[in-house]
């Protein structure tokens, strides 16, 4: 089945502690996004990647680092930078330019203690 | 700076009702629009989408109507049914930024019997 993998599914962490979440897709799409979601708030761009081994900070990029080691592969580190870290995390990717279609994965629910 | 409004928060419509979904934004370079869907604890799912250059698009029961003028855009559900309860958001985004997504803050719709 192609698609976007986001693991896992629902992540705990202590505050102060850096958490890495994982997002893979294997549509061969050449771009790859990270968003959050919070209550009433929409999604907020946090990084995106247009080619591997290349990236760039959205709105609210700030305590947030990312990699694009492989064309499959987009980690989202959240550090202990971040002040409110406890977010819905979703992931999306899209084919090469002159597409405009994102596809999201099923999400991490990241809860920090 | 919220670049896309979306109305209203919530909405209550009968099934066979026809839902709309307002939303307006500000910057005139935007020029894609899509609406996703949302389920609880899943990632939103690309439900349809528009150019500018076209004031209407239709796929199954769900209908784009694009005022470019006012900078409006609106989402119309035909023949509403319980299924259709989600979460519904409108985004914008300009293909030569990178397609980065600004989205709306969503509207929970509920269709009931």
């Amino acid at each position: 089945d192609g698609g976007i993998t986001q693991s896992p599914k629902y992540l705990f962490r202590k505050e102060g502690q850096n958490v890495t979440l994982s997002c893979e897709q294997n549509l061969n799409h050449d771009a790859m996004y990270w968003y959050r979601q919070d209550p009433g708030q929409g999604l907020r761009l946090i990084y995106y990647s247009q080619i591997v081994n290349d990236f760039q900070k959205g709105d609210i990029a700030e305590g947030y680092s990312v990699s694009r080691e492989k064309k499959e592969s987009f980690p989202l580190t959240v550090t202990s930078a971040q002040k409110n870290p406890t977010a819905f995390y979703l992931c999306a990717s899209k084919a090469g330019t002159g597409v405009y279609e994102q596809f999201f994965g099923p999400g991490t629910r990241l809860t920090v203690l | 700076q919220q670049q896309v409004k979306q109305s209203p928060q919530s909405l209550i419509v009968q099934k066979g009702g026809i839902p709309i979904i307002n939303c307006a934004y500000e910057n005139t370079a935007f020029d894609y629009f899509p609406w996703y869907q949302q389920f609880p604890g899943k990632g939103p799912a690309l439900l349809i989408a528009i150019r500018p250059d076209v004031s209407e698009k239709k796929e199954g029961r769900f209908t784009i109507s694009f005022n470019k003028s006012a900078k409006q855009f609106s989402l119309h559900i035909m023949d509403s049914q319980p299924g259709d309860s989600a979460t519904y958001f409108c985004a914008a985004s300009i293909a030569g930024g990178g397609n980065k997504l600004t989205f709306g803050t969503g509207t929970q719709l509920k269709v009931e019997l």
